[in-house]
C-alpha cells in the first residue's frame, strides 16, 4: 500500500462549489504539506502543518483552507472553488529530523481538480 | 525573477549521452538543495540532494556553486527510463523550511 494516499484522485466540480481534497499518511511523519502544480509554474505551496495544531499559509493560500484532524490526515478545502484552481494538487509528508541536509518529501499521486 | 530558474527544455539526447542541466536561485542564504525526479502524471521523488562539496550517485552527479548561485545535475550514459521532469528545489534560510520548486527540465532519452 503507498504511504501516502490522497482521496479523490480525479475531481470534476463546478464554480462556487465547495469541495474537499484529503490526505492520508502511514510513514508517521509529523509534518505535511498541501501543494499545487501548475503547467510552466512548478509546485507553490499552499499550507503546510509541522504539527497537529500547528497550521501555516504557504505563499498562495488564498480561496483555501486545511484541518489537520490528526497526525495523519491533512485535508485541503476550495471554499467556493473557481476555474484558475484548476490544477493538480499534491500532499506531502517530510522526515525532517532537524538535519539540515536530512529531508526528504514524500509525495501522494495527486489530485487532478477541474472547476468548471 | 522568480526565485529558482530553470531551463524548461525539452532537452532530446540519444541512449548512452551525458546531459547536464543547470538551476539558478536568487535567495544567496539559502541552505539546502535538492533535485527530485518527476514522471509523466506522477508525483515527485527525489532523485539526490546537493551537498556544497558536491555529490555523485552512481551515473548522477550534483554540484553546488553558491558564489553564481546555480546548482547542476549531470547524467551520464543516459538511459530510456531516465526521460522525466527533473525539478531544482532549494530551500531558504529561515526556520519555516519551505521548499522552493523550480518549474523543472523536461528531459527525453531517444533509442
Amino acid at each position: 500500500d503507498a504511504d501516502v494516499t490522497q482521496t479523490p484522485r480525479n475531481r470534476i466540480t463546478k464554480t462556487g462549489k465547495r469541495i474537499m481534497l484529503e490526505c492520508s499518511q502511514t510513514k508517521g511523519h509529523d509534518r505535511m504539506y498541501w501543494y499545487r502544480q501548475d503547467p510552466g509554474l512548478g509546485l507553490r505551496l499552499i499550507y503546510y502543518s509541522f504539527d497537529v495544531k500547528d497550521i501555516n499559509k504557504g505563499e498562495i493560500s488564498d480561496g483555501y483552507s486545511v484541518s489537520r484532524q490528526a497526525q495523519a490526515k491533512f485535508s485541503l478545502s476550495l471554499e467556493s472553488a473557481i476555474p484558475n484552481q484548476t490544477a493538480l494538487y499534491f500532499c506531502a509528508t517530510s522526515d525532517y529530523s532537524g538535519t539540515v541536509l536530512q529531508e526528504t518529501q514524500y509525495f501522494g499521486p495527486g489530485t487532478r481538480l477541474l472547476v468548471l | 525573477r522568480k526565485e529558482v530558474e530553470q531551463d524548461p527544455g525539452p532537452f532530446n539526447v540519444p541512449e548512452g549521452a551525458t546531459v547536464a542541466f543547470n538551476c539558478t536561485y536568487s535567495n544567496s542564504a539559502s541552505q539546502s538543495f535538492f533535485w527530485y525526479r518527476q514522471d509523466c502524471r506522477k508525483e515527485p521523488k527525489l532523485l539526490m540532494s546537493v551537498y556544497s562539496s558536491g555529490n555523485e550517485d552512481g551515473r548522477f552527479t550534483a554540484q553546488l556553486n553558491r558564489a553564481s548561485q546555480y546548482i547542476s545535475l549531470l547524467i551520464r550514459d543516459s538511459k530510456l527510463s531516465d526521460s522525466a521532469t527533473y525539478l531544482c528545489v532549494v530551500i531558504p534560510s529561515g526556520s519555516a523550511r519551505q521548499l522552493t520548486f523550480g518549474s523543472g527540465t523536461q528531459l527525453t532519452v531517444l533509442p
